[in-house]
């Protein structure tokens, strides 16, 4: 079964900083997930990457797959981005995901 | 699209009934996976479908939970005999293909046991 450390598990930083969120995996994967999960339980799937760096508006992932590591960024965080963020890899299952327990991110205006 | 559904979303039960669960995923979608969260703790795999086929289950599934997706479109989790370490947020997720495909979750059905 496939490890995965978060770090940090809780981060409150002011509106306008750089985030990092680390996630660290144990086995060699294909792809990893990002997630990001708001109060009330709704999980919203933010990346899918098994190589590289992709980007979506605010929100960049990064992954080293020699590493085993994946970062995700958040530029210009806002009191919106709030939630937490979760990392995913396969090996949950014969085909479900081992989750990390997430990072709590709070931002503050 | 209309999302991965769930229901109810909140369900509050004595200690020895049954309950179920639902949930409709995205309609093209041929996998369903079900998860378990507890508070501070990430999504948990329980068991998930391909079509009506259920191929795999954890071990946390034990023999009071059962699953089915009778027509490969929705599918059910029911608790027998619920405990109240039972108490969890029952999270489903779908995804076209293969594990690579990014998964859609519902807001998912939060379950406390008295």
């Amino acid at each position: 079964k496939n490890e995965v450390e978060q770090s940090p598990q809780n981060l409150t930083a002011q509106e306008g900083e750089f985030i990092t969120i680390n996630c660290s995996y144990s086995v060699g994967i294909s792809a990893l997930h990002w997630l990001q999960q708001h109060p009330g339980g709704g999980i919203v799937s933010l990346f899918m990457l098994s190589s590289g760096k992709k980007k979506h508006g605010r929100l960049i992932a990064t992954i080293n797959i020699q590493e085993k590591h994946s970062s995700l960024h958040i530029t210009a965080s806002h009191p919106r981005d709030s939630a937490v963020y979760i990392c995913a890899v396969p090996g949950g299952g014969a085909d479900g995901l081992t989750f990390g327990k997430g990072t709590h991110l709070i931002i503050q205006p | 699209d209309t999302g991965v559904s769930q229901n109810p979303r909140h369900k509050i039960t004595k200690r020895g009934q049954n309950v179920t669960f639902r949930c409709d995923p995205i309609s093209e979608h041929n996998r369903l996976y079900w998860y378990r969260q507890t508070l501070g703790q990430g999504p948990e795999f329980l068991t998930y479908f391909q079509n009506e086929a259920q191929l795999e289950k954890s071990r946390l599934l034990s023999d009071r939970f059962s699953a089915e997706r009778p027509k490969g479109s929705f599918s059910t989790l029911e608790i027998q005999r619920t405990e109240q370490g039972d108490s969890a947020m029952y999270l489903c997720a779908s995804s076209l293909r293969a594990i690579n495909s990014p998964l859609h979750f519902g807001n998912g059905t939060r379950l406390t046991v008295t």
